[in-house]
């Protein structure tokens, strides 16, 4: 089955560059969300989306930006990257917003030197 | 103060054990409840939902006590494949993100 995919992978980046995410949500899922988990933490709530509209905002910082396309696919923009953006960058989604039906992608891992 | 807190362990149990799991959530609007298993560097993965009656699921039970504002977790006949870390995670059906705990690491050795 579909799973969720998140590109890329790996990503590494120094200090004040920019860094786009992607997620790419399992066929007919219209809710997308993005987390983040730093080293020995707990994944974050950072933003989501639904049907192509923001539906909810946790602690994203103001360096970062996300939006959902037409197809669904989901960007996560990162600029002015800090040591303390490296992290693990996860995307879920689910049909409608069911926090039940989440299913995450296996996450980009940032790294920021 | 998080609101979801859990024992961090690590639990290091051996093959067959029974391990229980405890967790505290502190906003009592919240309306759904999960256990979530994360192995290292993977991703979350839904273990269970947990319900106000109690659920099982195999060797997984799942308990919810909204008085008290707490959820457990046992596992019983613990096997190798069961060590990873475990995560307690609440929603509100206002906001569809989840909140998750810092999670519970479980080591089984044979």
């Amino acid at each position: 089955a579909a799973g969720v995919i998140q590109s890329p992978r790996h990503l590494i980046k120094e200090k004040r560059e920019t860094a786009t995410l992607k997620c790419y949500p399992i066929p007919r899922h219209d809710t997308v969300y993005w987390y983040q988990q730093g080293p020995g933490q707990d994944p974050q709530f950072l933003i989501s989306f639904y049907e192509k509209m923001q539906s909810d905002k946790g602690s994203i910082p103001d360096r970062f930006s996300a939006q959902q396309f037409s197809d669904y696919h989901s960007e996560l923009n990162m600029s002015s990257l800090e040591l303390g953006d490296s992290a693990l960058y996860f995307c879920a989604s689910s049909a409608g917003q069911l926090v039940s039906g989440y299913t995450f992608g296996s996450g980009t891992r940032l790294t920021v030197v | 103060r998080k609101e979801v807190e859990q024992d961090p362990g690590p639990f290091n149990v051996p093959e067959g054990a029974t391990v229980a799991f405890n967790c505290t959530y502190s906003n009592s609007a919240s309306q759904s409840f999960f256990w979530y298993r994360q192995d290292c560097r993977k991703e979350p993965k839904l273990l269970m939902s947990v319900y106000s009656s109690g659920n099982e699921d195999g060797r997984f039970t799942a308990q919810l006590n909204r008085a008290s504002q707490y959820i457990s977790l046992l596992i019983r006949d613990s096997k190798l494949s069961d060590s990873a870390t475990y995560l307690c995670v609440v929603a509100m059906d206002s906001s569809y993100k989840l909140i998750f705990g810092s999670g519970t690491r479980l080591l089984v050795r044979p």
